[in-house]
């Protein structure tokens, strides 16, 4: 059972370039997230989908974009990356759109942007 | 103020001791609570729930004082394995989304 996917594990961007990073579950969750974890601060929430065709921002939504055109794959797009974008990335999903229960995160992407 | 708060750390304890660590929050809406674990450059992973009663698993004993607005996690006997970052979240009602993650708090537990 693969959980939660998240690629790539490890990127070096430029100032100004664009990305994506690849979320995937298999557990046919509901709900998905993006989160980005930077050193002294609790995980931040990006962007969350309750269902596919829904999205909405959480907390820290500029300079980023998502989609949910199915159930399993929640895509993280930096549009023009930013040094301040450096940061580490986990994709969480949970079972029901509230998301009541346990999150089940990826392994995380690590960006550096220079 | 950030709405949940932990000592960082480092707590740095000998095998076989008994660590706990407390964490407030600032909503009082607040009405679901955790702790996960995560171990370094790894994604955080659930611990154990939080109830109202208090809830116990293995060495884990995890408290809830809503009066004074915190959640403790309590480790007995501590194992090398115990070494990790713990985080502290907690759950409004009025949204599923608005989890909220404590910064974490550093154990580590030396031989």
């Amino acid at each position: 059972n693969a959980g939660v996917t998240q690629t790539p594990k490890f990127q070096v961007l430029k100032t100004g370039q664009s990305m994506t990073l690849q979320c995937a579950q298999d557990m046919n969750h509901e709900y998905m997230s993006w989160y980005r974890q930077d050193p002294g601060m609790g995980l931040r929430l990006i962007h969350y989908s309750v269902g596919a065709g829904i999205t909405d921002q959480g907390e820290v939504p500029n300079g980023y974009n998502v989609s949910r055109s199915t159930t399993e794959d929640f895509p993280l797009r930096l549009l023009s990356a930013a040094p301040s974008q450096t940061s580490v990335y986990f994709c969480a999903s949970s079972k029901g759109a509230q998301n009541t229960g346990e999150l089940f995160f990826g392994e995380g992407s690590r960006l550096t942007v220079l | 103020r950030k709405e949940v708060e932990q000592d960082p750390g480092p707590f740095n304890v000998p095998e076989g001791a008994t660590v706990a660590f407390n964490c407030t929050y600032s909503n009082s809406a607040s009405q679901s609570f955790f702790w996960y674990r995560q171990d370094c450059r790894k994604e955080p992973k659930l611990l154990m729930s939080v109830y109202s009663s208090g809830n116990e698993d293995g060495r884990f004993t995890a408290q809830l004082n809503r009066a004074s607005q915190y959640i403790s996690l309590l480790i007995r006997d501590s194992k090398l394995s115990d070494s990790a970052t713990y985080l502290c979240v907690v759950r409004p009602l009025t949204g599923g989304f608005k989890t909220i993650f404590g910064a974490g708090t550093r154990l580590f537990v030396k031989a």
